[in-house]
């Protein structure tokens, strides 16, 4: 199966500075997905983005999908954004996705 | 509004005993999953199923079953509850092939075998 790695896997930020996440995946994919889990345990969805850029406010998200990557931009980062921050690809014609294991992110004021 | 539902929200149940836990979604999706969250491995997938009377095993399915006998509702069972599957449960929807692959997530059932 596909082998999805995410870095880094902790992050410490200042409220106000910039991050990227990273996601390196093994394989081909036609599905991916960025997530937020807050500290009350919900899955948020961030954003699907199998190829391309994307950006939600002070969120982005762009996929590479040729070099089998793809980068969550946070900017201007509040303590609000602390949490777990997971990729999930999926490949072929099926729904099944493989979950990285995650970037924890801790703002701090 | 659409939305996914897991009951219970919170379970504590003894080592031997049968469990099923609900998942509700109102999205008319087609296709439904089941996820275990245990720390240090992310998300896994336990079962899934594309339809009505269709159910497809995943990565960790040993121990658990599910049936689909309407869209809205896949209920997961443990069939004889083992302190290995102490674990935070998530149900999840999508509606391939018609929209896209995104997949949404409930607000997770966590359960606890002693």
């Amino acid at each position: 199966g596909i082998q999805v790695e995410q870095s880094p896997p902790d992050l410490i930020l200042q409220e106000g500075a910039n991050s990227t996440l990273r996601c390196n995946f093994s394989d081909s994919v036609n599905n991916l997905q960025w997530f937020h889990q807050n500290p009350w345990g919900q899955l948020i969805n961030l954003f699907y983005i199998p190829s391309g850029t994307k950006q939600n406010g002070r969120l982005s998200a762009t996929t590479v999908a040729t070099e089998r990557y793809s980068l969550l931009y946070i900017s201007s980062s509040q303590t609000t954004d602390s949490g777990v921050y997971f990729c999930a690809v999926g490949a072929g014609g099926y729904q099944k996705v493989t979950f990285g294991t995650g970037t924890k992110l801790q703002v701090i004021p | 509004d659409a939305e996914i539902t897991q009951s219970p929200r919170h379970k504590i149940t003894e080592t031997g005993r049968q469990v099923t836990l609900a998942c509700h979604q109102t999205w008319n999706h087609n296709n439904m999953f089941w996820y275990r969250q245990d720390l240090g491995h992310g998300l896994r997938l336990i079962h899934y199923s594309y339809g009505v009377q269709d159910t497809n095993k995943g990565e960790v399915s040993d121990g658990y079953s599910v049936s689909r006998s309407n869209t809205e509702d896949l209920p997961l069972t443990l069939e004889s509850a083992a302190s290995s599957q102490t674990s935070v449960y998530f149900c999840a929807s999508s509606e391939f092939p018609t929209v896209s692959y995104e997949q949404y997530f409930g607000p997770g059932t966590r359960l606890t075998v002693t």
